[in-house]
């Protein structure tokens, strides 16, 4: 495998439901992102984590909940959604200032 | 506040030229950033400007002006695989570890025969 690997690729869960997205990334870099894409809007940052420290959260409510263990994997944990929170996730790492995003493929998520 | 204008949609003619602008208004500026994503896939990266003046890259080159917070994609002898969602995004704060990247919302180009 190779760049940023995301699964699962398509999740439909209810409001009720307990789910999880991971991301994994092969480049060696020390930082990741989650972003949530929504039809017509920008990209909007939620999470990073630099050296595995949360240096940032984008006031996002709290049912979701990012984890992560180690500079190569992110989770982002997903309970009591909103059908509002239907969207493209998409993970990200980079490295070193100036460096650009890489991104994963995303999960298309529906909350019913 | 933070703020990037892209036009919402653009078309044009395979091998044509086409520009696609960016303004922005944000706290602080270190780069701006273009992306490339087609639908149902993740945003690649294309270019990346932190000084003024023009960056060339094969078919693709990316312009800046912080002075006037302004920057434009110029793609050159388009092709039909070019039809995408253009990503501006610009770089702040000025100082940190991580990348913190503001994104517009974007433009589809759709190119035609």
């Amino acid at each position: 495998e190779t760049g940023v690997t995301q699964t699962p690729r398509h999740l439909v869960m209810g409001m009720t439901n307990k789910k999880s997205l991971k991301c994994e990334q092969h480049l060696g870099h020390n930082a990741m992102y989650w972003y949530k894409q929504s039809a017509k809007k920008p990209l909007e940052l939620m999470f990073v984590y630099s050296l595995e420290e949360r240096v940032e959260n984008n006031s996002v409510p709290s049912r979701f909940s990012p984890e992560c263990p180690n500079s190569s994997h992110l989770f982002l944990h997903l309970h009591t959604l909103q059908p509002e929170d239907s969207a493209l996730y998409l993970c990200a790492s980079s490295q070193g200032r100036g460096a650009e995003q890489y991104f994963g493929p995303g999960t298309r998520l529906t909350v019913t | 506040g933070q703020n990037i204008d892209q036009p919402t949609e653009m078309t044009a003619t395979e091998g044509a030229i086409v520009q696609i602008n960016c303004t922005y208004q944000t706290s602080g500026f270190n780069g701006l950033f273009w992306y490339q994503q087609h639908a149902g896939e993740a945003p690649t990266f294309l270019s990346y400007n932190v000084l003024d003046g023009l960056e060339e890259k094969g078919r693709f080159s990316s312009f800046l002006s912080r002075s006037k917070g302004y920057s434009y994609l110029l793609l050159k002898e388009l092709q039909m695989k070019d039809s995408a969602s253009y990503l501006c995004a610009v770089r702040d704060p000025p100082d940190g570890a991580t990348n913190k990247l503001i994104f517009g919302t974007g433009t589809l180009l759709a190119v035609q025969p």
